[in-house]
């Protein structure tokens, strides 16, 4: 089997700053995506990518910016953080074909002081 | 556009009693398959179930889905809750479009106490 990792699992802070989060996947999938999970609200997709270097804009794409230099890796960037903005980042994997299921990572929290 | 609806936000059931989370769904493909998620706290959100046959009962840990397309649903049922499925559920929709796009409901938080 394979793993999805997430780092950094909790990042705090501060209003205005650029934060990054990393993901890393041995499945050697072709997709791979980032999720925002709110309370009461779902998961939302913010970006995806189907191969290296390609990149799509989700739903909750304005604030964000990622960046898929290897299958392997994709990453996502909070361009200007908000205040008081608490959430969890959930990547996720996939085969490119109608059959495959997602495989997450376990999440990372963000906190904006 | 694809959507998914879960009814129930928030679950809260006595251990033994029945299990019940509703899932509709909204798609104007044909091929399209239905996913349970369960995310248990601590822990990466994991599929429970899926199907794309019409009909067909799909089972797996206890819990069971019935993919209906004529009236748009897969609601998950286990016939005794137990504590430890206390979690947060997501129903899921993929309809292929060239490349694998997923819909997510806003889940069900299910509480199983004593």
């Amino acid at each position: 089997g394979g793993i999805i990792t997430q780092t950094p699992k909790f990042l705090i802070g501060q209003e205005g700053q650029k934060l990054t989060l990393k993901c890393q996947q041995n499945f050697n999938h072709d997709t791979m995506y980032w999720y925002r999970q709110d309370s009461g609200k779902g998961l939302r997709l913010i970006y995806y990518s189907i191969t290296e270097n390609d990149l799509q804009k989700g739903d909750l794409s304005e604030g964000y910016d990622a960046s898929r230099e290897k299958k392997s890796s994709f990453s996502l960037t909070v361009t200007s953080a908000q205040k008081n903005e608490m959430a969890v980042f959930l990547c996720a994997s996939s085969i490119q074909e109608n059959t495959g299921q997602l495989y997450f990572g376990e999440g990372s929290k963000l906190t904006v002081l | 556009g694809d959507s998914v609806t879960q009814k129930e936000g928030l679950v809260t059931l006595t251990e033994g009693l029945p299990v019940m989370l509703n899932c509709t769904y909204q798609t104007i493909y044909s091929n399209a398959f239905l996913f349970w998620y369960v995310h248990y706290l601590n822990e990466s959100p994991r599929l429970l179930l899926k199907s794309s046959t019409d009909n067909k009962r799909t089972e797996h840990q206890g819990f069971h889905a019935t993919l209906h397309k004529s009236s748009s649903s897969f609601h998950l049922q286990k016939s005794s809750a137990q504590l430890s499925d206390s979690a947060l559920y997501y129903c899921a929709l993929s309809a292929n479009t060239g490349y694998q796009n997923f819909y997510f409901g806003k889940g069900t938080s299910l509480t199983v106490i004593p």
